[in-house]
């Protein structure tokens, strides 16, 4: 069954450095690959998804990510982040015959001024 | 707007009580989801419906029920079977079940036991 590890349970980076935020998958098959964010006490936001279109795929407020499937990794990047962007972040699985999603347990950004 | 509301934004449940989340949806999707967030541990599927009159459980249907008499609603009722529910629970929406599809999210309700 696929499944996702996100690394790193909280990540702090200062108001204009650098976002990464970390994900591995696994699955017997091409997956499909989601990030969401959920800011507090609300639903998941879509921010973007992987469908072997391209490898590098770009999302919403900045964000992008690279599918690289030699390091089974999909990290989700942001150049320069801003107050806005302090959320909780989660990586999630599917595979093509079903869309049994799987998700990590959640990376909480804090972005300090 | 197209979306999908739940209700009420708290719950509170006494001992011994069953309670339902309401989960409506205007996208016409086919599929639908209950997810049980709980802190450190992201989401987990308890029950989803492909289809009207048709459902299947999750990895942690215990304690809960579901029923789909309509395309467009999908309510979760948290039994008394159910011995820790306080939780945030999230309803969510695909198009239908296929591999890839984006899966659309509520706002959520949390649920507290008095």
């Amino acid at each position: 069954a696929q499944s996702v590890t996100q690394l790193g349970s909280h990540v702090s980076v200062s108001e204009g450095a650098l976002v990464l935020l970390r994900c591995n998958y696994s699955s017997s098959v091409p997956p499909y690959l989601f990030w969401y964010v959920q800011y507090p006490n609300q639903g998941l936001q879509l921010l973007l998804k992987y469908t072997s279109a391209a490898t590098l795929v770009k999302g919403i407020n900045g964000f992008e990510a690279e599918f690289k499937k030699s390091e089974t990794s999909f990290h989700l990047t942001k150049p320069s982040a801003h107050m806005s962007d302090a959320a909780e972040y989660f990586c999630a699985v599917s595979e093509f015959n079903n869309n049994d999603m799987r998700f990590g347990a959640g990376t909480r950004l804090t972005v300090k001024p | 707007d197209g979306g999908i509301t739940q209700s009420p934004k708290y719950l509170f449940r006494k001992e011994g009580q069953n309670v339902t989340l309401s989960c409506e949806q205007n996208l016409n999707h086919d599929a639908m989801y209950w997810y049980r967030q709980d802190p450190g541990q992201g989401l987990r599927l308890i029950y989803y419906s492909q289809i009207v009159n048709d459902f299947q459980k999750g990895d942690i249907a215990e304690g809960y029920s579901v029923s789909r008499e309509k395309k467009e609603s999908f309510p979760l009722t948290v039994t008394s079977a159910q011995k820790n529910p306080t939780a945030f629970y999230l309803c969510a929406s695909s198009p239908d079940r296929g591999g890839g599809e984006t899966q659309y999210f509520g706002p959520g309700t949390r649920l507290l036991v008095l």
